[in-house]
Formats: structure tokens, sequence, C-alpha cells
């Protein structure tokens, strides 16, 4: 079985500060990890992944995301929030035997002015 | 290019009856995704269809079935609805390969009164 937790329901942060939502998962094997971004009453947009390589990945709108294999662990990134930064965040677990992602609850991150 | 597209984007049904949803996915997809996102409760997946074939299913009752088609679009049914079925229901797509990114489309609100 894998999951994925989101330990944080909201992360407050100013406009213009580092921020972080955190993740970490459980899988057997190797992970494939993935970040998404949902606004309000819209679908989940793609920001960023992981399948093998460099630790640190980039992503879209200066996201950045540092997989820990160690912790077991996926956290995002921005090194300056924005207003418009200010969504629901989802971290999403797969295995390498392909079908469903498994996502976590989600982190409202909201930044302000 | 088109992204995945989902229709209804809203659709309003009395509790026994039965709702139909559709999924188109990105050209050259040929994996579809459905999860259903219902207040408070964050996504859960529902079914992964792939080249016709249902690969995966998730912990729903048999009344939430569907299908894939030769063009790889998709439907979701949900026969004698509940108040409970009330929720977003969001269609992804893929290519095959675990490591693929899915990319959702805006989502179906399904309302059960």
């Amino acid at each position: 079985a894998q999951s994925v937790a989101q330990p944080e329901d909201q992360v407050n942060v100013a406009e213009g500060n580092p921020l972080t939502v955190k993740c970490t998962y459980s899988v057997s094997g190797n992970p494939y990890l993935f970040w998404y971004v949902q606004y309000p009453n819209r679908g989940l947009q793609f920001l960023l992944k992981y399948i093998t390589g460099d630790n640190l990945v980039k992503g879209s709108y200066g996201f950045e995301a540092e997989f820990n294999k160690s912790q077991t662990s996926f956290h995002l990134k921005k090194p300056s929030a924005l207003v418009s930064d200010s969504a629901l965040y989802f971290c999403a677990v797969r295995n390498t035997n392909a079908g469903k992602s498994t996502f976590g609850d989600g982190t409202t991150l909201t930044v302000k002015p | 290019e088109a992204g995945v597209t989902q229709s209804p984007t809203h659709l309003i049904k009395t509790r026994g009856q039965q709702a139909t949803l559709r999924c188109s996915p990105i050209s050259g997809h040929t994996s579809v995704y459905w999860y259903q996102q219902a207040l408070g409760l964050g996504l859960q997946f529902l079914l992964w269809y792939d080249e016709g074939e249902e690969r995966n299913r998730g912990n729903f009752p048999p009344r939430f079935s569907g299908r894939q088609f030769p063009n790889y679009s998709s439907e979701l049914n949900v026969n004698a609805l509940e108040l409970e079925d009330s929720a977003l229901y969001l269609c992804a797509s893929s290519w095959g390969g675990s490591g693929n990114t899915i990319y959702f489309g805006e989502g179906s609100w399904l309302t059960v009164v």
C-alpha cells in the first residue's frame, strides 16, 4: 500500500518570505513523487515531479522540491512567496507498478501581503 | 494542444437517479483516471483505464462504474445516486508508464438533491 501525509492543513507566510509545504510518503519500491496546485473551483495543475536523479527538482512558477529518501520526504519550497501562490497544494506518490496515484489531503497555503 | 476536457461542468441529480460524466484525454494519452473530491475528504481514487481496460479500482461500491472507448475517451457512471455522492469528479490522463505525469481536467460538479 502507498500513502502520503501532508502534516499541515494550513501554512501561512508573508509575501516575500520563503515557504515550505511538507510531504512525507510511504511506498514499496522506488517512488514517483508529484506536486499539484488547485485554485478554487478548478482542477489540479501539475507543478513538478521526482522520478530519479537529482534530489532537488525545479518546477513551474519558481517552485522546487527536495527528495529525501532517508526521511521519505518530498517538501515543496519557494524562496520568495507571492500572494498569487495562495492555493491548495497536493502531494502525490505512485510506485513503479504504475496505476493509481495516491494524494495527500492537501495543504492550504495563504500568502499575506 | 487541448488539455483534458470534461463534461458537463455541473450536474444536478435527484437521489436514486443515474449520472454520467464524460472525459476526453489529452491527445496521445492512453490512460484515464477518475478521482472523487468530496468536501473535506481530499482526492479519492476511483478508477484507472488504460488501452480500453479497467486496470485498477478504488474502494468504491459497484454502482460506480465506467468505461474507456477506442478513442481513449472515458465515461464515469454513478447509479442509484446518494446524497454523499455530491462532489467534484476529476478526470486525468497520461501516457502509459508509472513515471509519466497525470494531467487533470477542470472537473465535473455533481450535486445530488
